[in-house]
C-alpha cells in the first residue's frame, strides 16, 4: 500500500523558535496534501490543504502566516510552525491523496508530537 | 459545513465479543464514509469504506453498515481481539477538494 512518511516524529524547541515538519509520499506522487493537527484525546482537525505549486488553503481560524506551508514537489509538503509558543504544541498529522486510479484514497503519515517549551 | 460525530466516547468489550460503533453524519448529500482506526501516537489507518449505493460492506472481521434515512453509519468488528483497543473516527469527504472531516472518535478497549 501507499506509504507516507513525517519526519520528524517528535521535536522540542524552545517558544519563539520555528520549526519545520515534512511529509513525503514516498511511493506515489500526491497533487494535494493536506495538514491536520490533534489535541490529546480530540479528533483530527483540518488545518489547510497543501496543493503542489500554488498555496495552501487554510481553514477557518488558521494562521497562514504562522503555519507556513509549502508543497514545493509531487512528494514533499512541509508545514513550519513559525515563533511557536506552548499552546502550539499537539500532534501534527499530514495525509497525502494517491489519485492513481481515480479513487483520491488518502493515507496518513504517522504523526509528529511537537512540544513547545 | 458537514457535522460528523459519534454515539459513545468509550466502549470496552471483552476480547471475543463483537464490537459496535456508531456514526452520525448530518450532510444528506454524503456519498462516501471511511473508517479509520488510530493507535495511541500514531496516524489514521484506514479500515474500511463505503459508498452511499450500498448499505453494508464487509472486510476482514469488520462489516460497516450505513442508514441514510437516518444518516447512521456503524462499524461491527467482529471477535475483538487486543490489537482492536484503539480509537476509531468514521469521516466524510467533502468541499472541491475532498477534505475529510472526522467524527469526535471511539476509545475501544478490550478487556482480557
Amino acid at each position: 500500500g501507499a506509504v507516507v512518511s513525517q519526519h520528524p516524529s517528535r521535536v522540542i524547541c524552545k517558544s519563539g523558535t520555528s520549526v519545520k515538519i515534512e511529509c513525503r509520499s514516498l511511493d506515489f506522487q500526491a497533487t494535494t496534501m493536506f495538514w491536520y493537527r490533534q489535541f490529546p484525546k480530540k479528533s483530527l482537525m483540518l488545518m489547510a490543504t497543501s496543493n503542489e505549486g500554488s498555496k495552501a488553503t487554510y481553514e477557518q481560524g488558521v494562521e497562514k502566516d504562522k503555519f507556513l506551508i509549502n508543497h514545493a514537489s509531487l512528494t514533499l509538503s512541509t508545514l513550519t510552525v513559525t515563533s511557536a509558543h506552548p499552546e502550539d504544541s499537539s500532534f501534527y498529522i499530514c495525509s497525502a491523496e494517491d489519485i492513481t486510479g481515480g479513487t483520491y484514497e488518502q493515507y496518513f503519515g504517522p504523526g509528529t508530537r511537537l512540544t513547545v517549551t | 459545513g458537514e457535522s460528523v460525530g459519534l454515539h459513545l466516547p468509550t466502549l470496552s468489550v471483552q476480547e471475543g465479543d463483537n464490537s459496535i460503533i456508531n456514526c452520525a453524519y448530518s450532510n444528506s448529500a454524503s456519498d462516501y464514509f471511511i473508517w479509520y482506526k488510530q493507535e495511541s501516537g500514531k496516524g489514521p489507518q484506514f479500515i474500511i469504506d463505503i459508498r452511499s449505493n450500498m448499505d453494508k460492506r464487509q472486510g476482514q472481521r469488520v462489516t460497516v453498515l450505513l442508514n441514510k434515512t437516518v444518516k447512521h453509519l456503524s462499524l461491527q468488528i467482529a471477535a475483538t481481539q487486543p490489537g482492536d483497543s484503539a480509537v476509531y473516527f468514521c469521516a466524510v469527504p467533502s468541499g472541491s477538494a475532498r477534505q475529510l472531516t472526522f467524527g469526535s472518535g471511539t476509545q475501544l478497549t478490550v478487556l482480557p
